[in-house]
């Protein structure tokens, strides 16, 4: 049961350079997320999806872009890397919109990113 | 804008004291309110949902309760054990469908 998988696990970026992070659900849930969790700020959300084709802003969206060509699947993008945007990156799904229904999100283990 | 506050912010006991952890949140117009356990270098892991309508939860070792009137939830742990030691998260979700976290409480129990 792999649940939801991110990768990469680490990674070390120069300003000004872009990335992607991939999030893969095997749950065939509807609804996914993107956040960032920085120390004593809690985790953010940055963007959202409530299906496929679908992408909706967060929080804290600025800087960050979000695709979502397939259900399984939901990439958040950096275009010119910041280090303010070194943080840890959570994906999360779930079956209804944020605990709606009762059904709370499921999480990736994290991505680290670190930008110099 | 609806904040989440967490206290303390760790929290160190030895084996088998039972503790409290306390989350409280500043608008009361919530839907439902869940705790999480997050272990170092990992995601969160959702332990108790309790939905705004209810005033507790049950699970094991665990007793979350709910007070929305006054914005407050305890998450109580009972006999802890070092396999308890992780951080905790409570988050709120609003009307509007964005759950809202707290900062976490760290817990440490040491044998």
């Amino acid at each position: 049961n792999a649940g939801v998988t991110q990768t990469p696990k680490f990674r070390v970026l120069k300003t000004g350079q872009s990335m992607t992070l991939l999030c893969a659900q095997d749950m065939n849930h509807e609804y996914m997320y993107w956040y960032r969790q920085d120390p004593g700020m809690g985790l953010r959300l940055i963007h959202y999806s409530v299906g496929e084709g679908t992408t909706a802003k967060g929080e804290v969206p600025d800087g960050y872009n979000v695709s979502r060509l397939k259900k399984q699947n939901f990439l958040l993008g950096l275009e010119s890397a910041a280090p303010s945007q070194t943080s840890v990156y959570f994906c999360a799904s779930g079956p209804v919109l944020n605990g709606r229904k009762n059904q709370p999100q499921h999480f990736g283990d994290g991505t680290r990113l670190s930008i110099l | 804008k609806q904040e989440v506050t967490q206290i303390p912010a760790a929290l160190s006991v030895p084996e088998g004291e039972n503790l409290v952890l306390n989350c409280s949140f500043t608008d009361s117009a919530i839907y439902n309110l869940q705790w999480f356990r997050q272990d170092p270098g990992k995601g969160l892991t959702s332990l108790l949902l309790i939905q705004s309508s209810q005033r507790e939860q049950t699970s094991g070792r665990l007793n979350a309760s709910l007070d929305k009137s006054s914005g407050r939830s305890t998450l109580y742990i009972a006999a802890s054990q070092p396999g308890d030691s992780a951080t905790y998260l409570c988050a709120v979700s609003s009307y509007t469908d964005k759950l809202i976290f707290g900062t976490g409480t760290r817990l440490q129990v040491f044998p």
